[in-house]
This record gives structure tokens, sequence and C-alpha cells, in this order.
């Protein structure tokens, strides 16, 4: 079993919709929560960066960590098709983001 | 912002040959900086962390001779896939990160052996 999973998708929605994605994880040591976009045959940008459990909002993303049930969710609201694109969370145990564990991705698609 | 780049953005070679990746960090020092590899549709696999003036450190599986990496300057790390073969073609990012600041990634470099 992995440490990280990721709802597979994908996912497609009409424009202005809200998308859900999550995770969940085994490993209790996780401390920070990251969410990652990647557009096709790019590398990932950060979109959401949180520490331990609680909600984190930046515009139109929500970001809500669950750790009683190892659970992270990202909320996109008013869907754009700009948003179309594989959304990726990540988790690690300090503050080493670089050796995150990360789930397969969920790929959106939020069609006009 | 801090930016990450990755060069050659994509490069096919021929099998048996070694090909060099690079990965600068633009505008910000890096003493580490992790290299990454991607297959279609999966998730990220760290392959190594690379530190400046140092050997890397390779996660497990990942053979280190397949995949040199040296870290010569505190700006540039480079990976070096030696005799490729059609499995090694992938998608190779590589990330870095400023002191107190979170992890850029680069562009990513598409590499087909052929």
């Amino acid at each position: 079993q992995k440490e990280v999973e990721q709802d597979p998708g994908p996912l497609s929605v009409p424009e202005g919709a809200i998308v859900s994605l999550n995770c969940t994880y085994s490993n209790s040591a996780f401390q920070y929560f990251m969410w990652y976009r990647q557009y096709s045959r790019k590398g990932p940008e950060l979109l959401m960066y949180t520490y331990s459990s609680g909600n984190k909002e930046d515009g139109r993303f929500t970001a809500q960590v669950d750790k009683s049930s190892k659970y992270i969710s990202l909320f996109i609201r008013d869907s754009q098709p700009s948003d179309s694109a594989t959304y990726l969370c990540a988790m690690s145990v300090n503050t080493n983001a670089g050796k995150s564990t990360f789930g397969d991705g969920t790929t959106l698609t939020v069609k006009p | 912002g801090a930016v990450v780049s990755q060069h050659p953005s994509w490069v096919i070679c021929k099998s048996g040959t070694s090909v060099k990746i690079e990965c600068r960090s633009l505008d910000f020092q890096a003493t580490t900086m992790f290299w990454y590899r991607q297959f279609p549709k999966q998730s990220l696999m760290l392959m190594a962390t690379s530190n400046e003036g140092s050997k890397a450190t390779y996660e497990q599986g990942v053979e280190k001779d397949k995949f040199l990496i040296n870290h010569a300057s505190l700006t540039l790390s480079t990976l070096t896939v030696t005799s490729a073969h059609p499995e090694d073609s992938s998608f190779y990012i590589c990330s870095a990160s400023p002191p107190l600041d979170t992890i850029y990634f680069g562009e990513g470099s598409w590499l087909t052996v052929v």
C-alpha cells in the first residue's frame, strides 16, 4: 500500500463548478502538506502549503487538512478552463519539502 | 520569485550513449537540489538528493553508476544518464529551495532514448 493515495480521476467539470481533490495518507508523522499543479509536459508549481491540521485559503483555492482522519483536500471554487491540469498532493515529515512523498495526481478538465 | 531552470527541455539520444541534464537556481544559492523521475500519468519519484561539494544521496533502488549527479557549485547540479537505454526514457525534474522558503521545481526535461 502506498503512503499517499490520491483519487485517480480523471475529473471533468463545467466551468464555474466547485472542484474537490482528495488524498489520504498512512504516515502519521507527516506534518507538512502541499498541493501542486502540473500542466502537461511541465514541472509542478506549488499552489498551497499547509502545516498540520486546519484550513488555508488563497483566492479560489482552499486547502484542508484533517490529521485525525489522515485526509487532505483541495477545493477550487468558480473553476476556470485554465485550471485544467494535473493536481498532485505531497506530504513531508519535516521542512525538507524536497523529500516529500507525492500522490499520483488527479487530472482535472474544466469545460467552458 | 525564485526560479529553477532546467536544460535541455527535451533530448533524444541513441541507446548506449550518455546524456547530461542541468539544473540551475537562477536567483538564489542552493546547497541542496533534488532530482525526480516521472513516468506518464504517474507521480514524481525522488531519485537522489544533490549536495553541493559532496556526494549525492540516492534513494533505494536508484543506480548510482547509472545516474551520475554532480553539484559543483551553489547554483548548478547536473544529472548524467550513462549508457542510456529505452527504459530510461522519462521526464526528469529537479527542484531546489531558497533558505526559509518553499520548494521550486524546474520545467523538467524529457528524455527519449531510441
